[in-house]
């Protein structure tokens, strides 16, 4: 099936630096790409929907200029968390939407621990 | 707009038994529907899928699931459990057609623990 990377898988870093988090679809091309946030135990929330060469749609209560979002290419998306705090802690999971059938492929996740 | 209910958050089953993870959407169009597990600390994975045809799917590691139309249900069986199925699991759905960049809608999850 589809493979979707995403690097790093978890990242430990100071409050108020910034995180670079990135989706790659590895075997077919993806016009679209989801961010999600997951806490424990609770279900995925999408945070925004990124379509290649355009800006990323965000969902309500998500803030743009604290996730920015950049999809470049049609295989690469990336999500930086800008001035990171301990609540940005989370695990934060991308997938890539197959055009031919739109089929959502998800990548491993990133854990994030903001101290 | 779409919705997802689970209708159990938890599952506890014996190794060898059978499982039914229930599933029900509402929407006033035609669905996509999907399963997904999640492993500890680890992303989604794609079970099955239903997009149109055969409403008997079926997918990877054992299970299958059947679209009932008629009471808007997608619930996923597997006949006989392994420990190692033990994980969390998600149906979702998405509108149908060729509507770009439709967004999932997942359900809250069922956690399937199998006991020895």
């Amino acid at each position: 099936g589809a493979v979707v990377s995403q690097h790093p898988s978890r990242v430990i870093c100071k409050s108020g630096t910034s995180v670079k988090i990135e989706c790659r679809s590895l075997d077919f091309q993806a016009t679209t790409m989801f961010w999600y946030r997951q806490f424990p135990k609770k279900s995925l929330m999408l945070m925004a929907t990124s379509n290649e060469g355009s800006k990323a749609t965000y969902e309500q209560g998500v803030e743009k200029d604290k996730f920015l979002i950049n999809h470049a290419s049609l295989t690469l998306s990336t999500l930086t968390v800008t001035s990171a705090h301990p609540e940005d802690s989370s695990f934060y999971i991308c997938s890539a939407r197959d055009s031919l059938d739109g089929t959502q492929y998800f990548g491993p996740g990133t854990r994030l621990l903001v101290l | 707009a779409q919705s997802v209910t689970q209708l159990d958050s938890q599952v506890p089953v014996f190794e060898e038994a059978p499982v039914e993870l229930r599933c029900n959407y509402s929407s006033s169009v035609s669905v996509y529907l999907f399963w997904y597990v999640q492993y500890p600390n680890q992303g989604l994975q794609l079970l099955l899928k239903y997009l149109s045809g055969s409403t008997l799917v079926k997918g990877i590691n054992g299970f299958e699931a059947e679209f009932n139309k008629s009471q808007t249900s997608f619930h996923l069986r597997k006949p006989s459990v392994h420990i190692s199925d033990t994980a969390e699991y998600f149906c979702a759905v998405t509108e149908g057609g060729e509507t770009s960049g439709s967004r999932l809608t997942f359900g809250e999850g069922t956690q399937l623990t199998v006991n020895p």
